[in-house]
């Protein structure tokens, strides 16, 4: 069974703080992806970062890094110097590493940006 | 740059009545997905949909749920007899056959009932 923990329900942080939200996952699985969706106040789903299992670098996107860690399966989303257009719930998801394998979301993190 | 098309964007009904929800992927991709949101919830599985039929469906997609490809282009998700606990968002979303690729959903569709 899949599963996703994000334990941070809520995070406020002022702006131009960094702010780490982390995503803990759970999969019998050797093969598997692990992504990041940004849910703004107008409630579409926004693509951020999709992440093979083989791939543990680090990667970085302007303020935005993540950190996968596979000893802790975990895939943790950072972001730098945040701004107020960052507010937003986050989901972390998982998906198996065949071709139409549904998306298991966690329960998202709520961050809101200080100005 | 292509994307998911989802209508009504918000859709009030009554208990009982039938609902259609209509989505337009994205025209290369084969793999098709409905899930939904209860607000303030996490977002939730409920099928998936390929070469003409369901691939994978949740315990949430019971028998007042239906998906159809009717035409090239539509892929529609019908509530028979809508109940309260149907309120929610509901997203469309798309992937194509190539390896594993992110999900891209459309902006969803509020619906609630009364």
């Amino acid at each position: 069974a899949q599963k996703v923990t994000q334990a941070q329900t809520e995070i406020s942080v002022v702006e131009k703080e960094d702010v780490t939200l982390d995503c803990v996952y759970e999969t019998r699985d050797t093969t598997y992806y692990l992504f990041w969706y940004k849910q703004p106040p107008s409630g579409e789903l926004v693509f951020l970062i999709r992440r093979n299992s083989f791939d543990e670098q680090n990667e970085i996107s302007g303020r935005y890094s993540w950190n996968f860690q596979k000893s802790t399966s975990s895939f943790n989303f950072t972001i730098t110097a945040s701004q107020v257009v960052d507010s937003a719930v986050y989901f972390c998801a998982l998906r198996r590493d065949f071709g139409n394998e549904k998306l298991t979301f966690g329960t998202g993190t709520r961050l809101t940006i200080i100005p | 740059e292509p994307e998911v098309t989802q209508t009504p964007s918000h859709q009030v009904t009554q208990m009982g009545q039938e609902v259609i929800l209509r989505c337009v992927p994205i025209s290369n991709h084969l793999y098709f997905y409905w899930y939904r949101q209860i607000l303030g919830q996490k977002v939730e599985f409920l099928v998936s949909f390929y070469n003409n039929e369901i691939s994978e469906k949740s315990e949430i997609f019971d028998d007042q749920f239906s998906v159809e490809r009717p035409d090239g282009s539509n892929f529609t998700l019908k509530i028979r007899s809508t109940k309260l606990e149907d309120s929610a968002m509901y997203f469309c979303a798309s992937s194509t056959s190539l390896g594993v690729g992110e999900l891209f959903f459309g902006e969803g569709s509020r619906l609630t009932v009364l």
